[in-house]
């Protein structure tokens, strides 16, 4: 079974506009991570935001956010005002166990997000 | 700040051939991890360093790869007798666990190494 899931292969939005990037998870552990990160076609994976299974409330980076609802285990992002830039491949990725342990990433397959002028 | 680097960036080889990657992380983490690449894909774990230890790795990685990472400092990932299969985007990434400031283990990625078996 996937562990994450991007269901939007691609999305477009209009530049100045907030989009909403879908990314659902599968795990068994009560103590895990979930991660974004953009990659332009430069191909750097650039960390954009993160939220712990612990947290209570939603993180937010600038015009980054997290939609974490644990009961549906989705962690939507959340791109407010989009700038040309934003045009990229983004991808949603997840570390079981606690953060002390070190662990490897599991990414999605990533959605890729185009910005119109 | 120095982010983490990789050498070299582009690879071209002839199948068969050994190649070797060179991974530098940011300075003062202890965590050092190697990612493989396909085009439209996510990156997939390969192995994984905690200083100069390797505490896990992935069914991905076949007898043909080795992974080292002396002293707790830089790392290199060697292919063997490379196979047009291996021929992906390898990407490297560090974080330091147990510091405030990077929550969650964040893992900060190079530009990667492009490898191209012909």
């Amino acid at each position: 079974a996937q562990k994450i899931t991007q269901t939007q292969p691609g999305m477009f939005v209009q530049e100045k506009e907030a989009v909403t990037l879908d990314c659902t998870y599968d795990t068994s552990d009560p103590s895990y991570g979930l991660f974004w990160y953009k990659q332009p076609s430069s191909g750097e994976m650039i960390f954009l935001i993160y939220q712990g299974s612990y947290d209570q409330q939603n993180a937010t980076e600038g015009r980054y956010s997290l939609n974490f609802q644990k009961a549906r285990k989705s962690a939507n992002l959340v791109i407010s005002a989009s700038q040309l830039g934003d045009s990229a491949m983004y991808f949603c990725a997840m570390r079981e166990g606690r953060e002390t342990s070190g662990s490897r990433l599991t990414f999605g397959e990533g959605t890729q997000l185009t910005v119109n002028p | 700040d120095t982010g983490v680097s990789q050498d070299p960036r582009h690879k071209i080889t002839k199948r068969g051939q050994n190649v070797t990657f060179r991974c530098d992380p940011i300075s003062e983490h202890n965590r050092l991890y190697w990612y493989r690449q396909t085009l439209g894909q996510g990156p997939e774990f390969l192995t994984y360093f905690q200083n100069e230890a390797q505490l896990e790795k992935s069914r991905l990685l076949s007898d043909r790869f080795s992974a080292e990472r002396p002293k707790g400092s830089f790392s290199t990932l060697e292919i063997q007798r490379t196979e047009q299969g291996d021929s992906a985007m390898y990407l490297c990434a560090s974080s330091y666990g147990q510091a405030f400031w990077t929550r969650g283990d964040t893992q900060y990625f190079g530009p990667g190494t492009r490898l191209t078996v012909l």
